[in-house]
């Protein structure tokens, strides 16, 4: 298994464009999870899936973006109308998730960098 | 809600010598802590964990242990050397039912540069 990966690695777009990233987990993991990094910050959560299911979503999630995760499997990020605000990394992670108590690790991918001009 | 505090950086440091950084949380539930770090180009690795008080996770020299009475797990290597350059982030994950299960919350971050 060569971990997550994620599909642009970068992506330059003018505002009000929209634009997609394609995140594929590894492949036993039912977890898979979308956060945003702004320059010397953490990341911060955006939402989860477990299998198809979209179990979360922060309020950073503005009605302009979507997720999906249409087979459990590889997930989609969409952005539309895309405002310079939106300029990040944006990056997908997946886990595994056994049991209610089982510390849930976190594989993160290499990230897609959004420059919104 | 949860939240995390790292140490202000960026942390310059010469090879060999002792490394600390600062981290501090709330919580609601009870947290699993970790460790990731960023090396240059790279995605976020996962470096060490505690998942109850006074855990202590380690890995490639660096350790951390979990303080419950002070809310706090401290990155510590004993000697850093050159590659070890790259930025540190705190992270937490409560499990506090229903839907907040499963994020990570994490700090600021703390970038960390070593000089030979």
């Amino acid at each position: 298994d060569t971990g997550v990966s994620q599909d642009p690695r970068h992506k330059i777009t003018k505002r009000g464009q929209n634009v997609t990233f394609r995140c594929d987990p590894i492949s036993e993991h039912n977890r898979l999870y979308w956060y945003r990094q702004t320059l010397g910050q953490g990341p911060e959560f955006l939402t989860y899936f477990q299998n198809e299911a979209q179990l979360e979503k922060s309020r950073l999630l503005s009605d302009r973006f979507s997720a999906e995760r249409p087979k459990g499997s590889f997930s989609t990020l969409e952005i539309q109308r895309t405002e310079q605000g939106d300029s990040a990394m944006y990056l997908c992670a997946s886990s595994f998730m056994a049991s209610r108590g089982s510390t849930l690790e976190q594989y993160f991918g290499p990230g897609t960098r959004l420059t919104v001009t | 809600g949860n939240s995390v505090t790292q140490m202000e950086g960026p942390v310059t440091l010469s090879e060999e010598a002792f490394l600390t950084i600062n981290c501090t949380y709330t919580a609601t539930g009870y947290p699993s802590l970790f460790w990731y770090v960023q090396y240059p180009g790279e995605g976020l690795q996962l470096l060490l964990k505690a998942t109850k008080a006074d855990d202590k996770g380690s890995n490639k020299g660096f350790e951390a242990t979990y303080r419950k009475e002070t809310t706090s797990f401290h990155l510590e290597k004993g000697s850093v050397q050159v590659s070890d350059s790259a930025v540190y982030f705190c992270a937490l994950i409560t499990f506090a039912g229903g839907t907040s299960y499963g994020k990570l919350t994490f700090g600021q971050g703390t970038i960390l540069t070593v000089h030979p």
